[in-house]
């Protein structure tokens, strides 16, 4: 299976700032890789596929990038509904592993 | 409306069984492949079980042999039979439907993510 590293676990960031998160394969998964965002008590929601493009809906302040085993989740201008966990997923081989996740909290 | 609603979870002894149902609405059913997700209290997310729109099965390590996914696409229903449960499958069972996007100009390959989300129902072994 392909594990998936994220980091930080945690960060604190404030309002305006940018944030980057960065997740990293056991092994290349090209530029097979997601990203979600899920906040507190609820559903996971997709936010990147393919490692830099937006889902459908998804604030333009989110950006992704890489590929193989590094990629990150950029977001500029950090707004207080982006206080939230994000999970990288890898679709290159299943299992479909997720990252640990990184918890974005305000500072 | 395109919407998933699990439902089944509940309170089971080690070593008991359960069955998960998701039930689909707003959307074609039988085109889509569907994926399980289970998030174990104050933890991660973790991918468990797959079924395409040809009902070919995937399943994470930490449950095959043990858990089983099915559907029924003249119910729209999707299904997952647990067995031998143990207490670290303790969780929130999400199920998920997968959406693809065409990696190549040729479409030879696809991005795939879970773009849609039930609201989950909690499994717990005790």
């Amino acid at each position: 299976d392909i594990q998936m590293t994220q980091s930080p676990s945690s960060l604190s960031a404030s309002v305006g700032d940018r944030v980057t998160i960065t997740c990293r394969a056991s092994q290349s998964v090209n530029s097979y890789l997601n990203w979600y965002q899920q906040k507190s008590g609820k559903v996971p929601k997709f936010l990147i596929y393919g490692a830099s493009n937006l889902q459908g809906g998804v604030p333009s302040r989110f950006s992704g990038s890489g590929s193989g085993t590094e990629f990150t989740l950029t977001i500029n201008n950090l707004q207080p509904e982006d206080f939230a966990t994000y999970y990288c997923q890898q679709s290159f081989s299943t299992p479909y592993t997720f990252g640990q996740g990184t918890r974005v909290e305000i500072k | 409306e395109v919407q998933l609603v699990e439902s089944g979870g509940g309170l089971v002894q080690p070593g008991g069984s359960l069955r998960l149902s998701c039930a689909a609405s707003g959307f074609r059913f039988s085109s889509y492949s569907l994926t399980w997700v289970r998030q174990a209290p104050g933890k991660g997310l973790e991918w468990i079980s797959y079924i395409s729109s040809s009902d070919g099965a995937q399943y994470a390590g930490s449950v095959k042999g043990r858990f089983t996914v099915s559907r029924d696409n003249a119910k729209n229903s999707l299904s997952l039979q647990m067995y031998n449960l143990r207490a670290e499958d303790t969780a929130v069972y999400y199920c998920a439907r997968e959406v693809g996007y065409c990696a190549t100009t040729s479409c030879s390959h696809y991005y795939y993510g879970l773009d849609v989300w039930g609201h989950g129902t909690t499994v717990t072994v005790s």
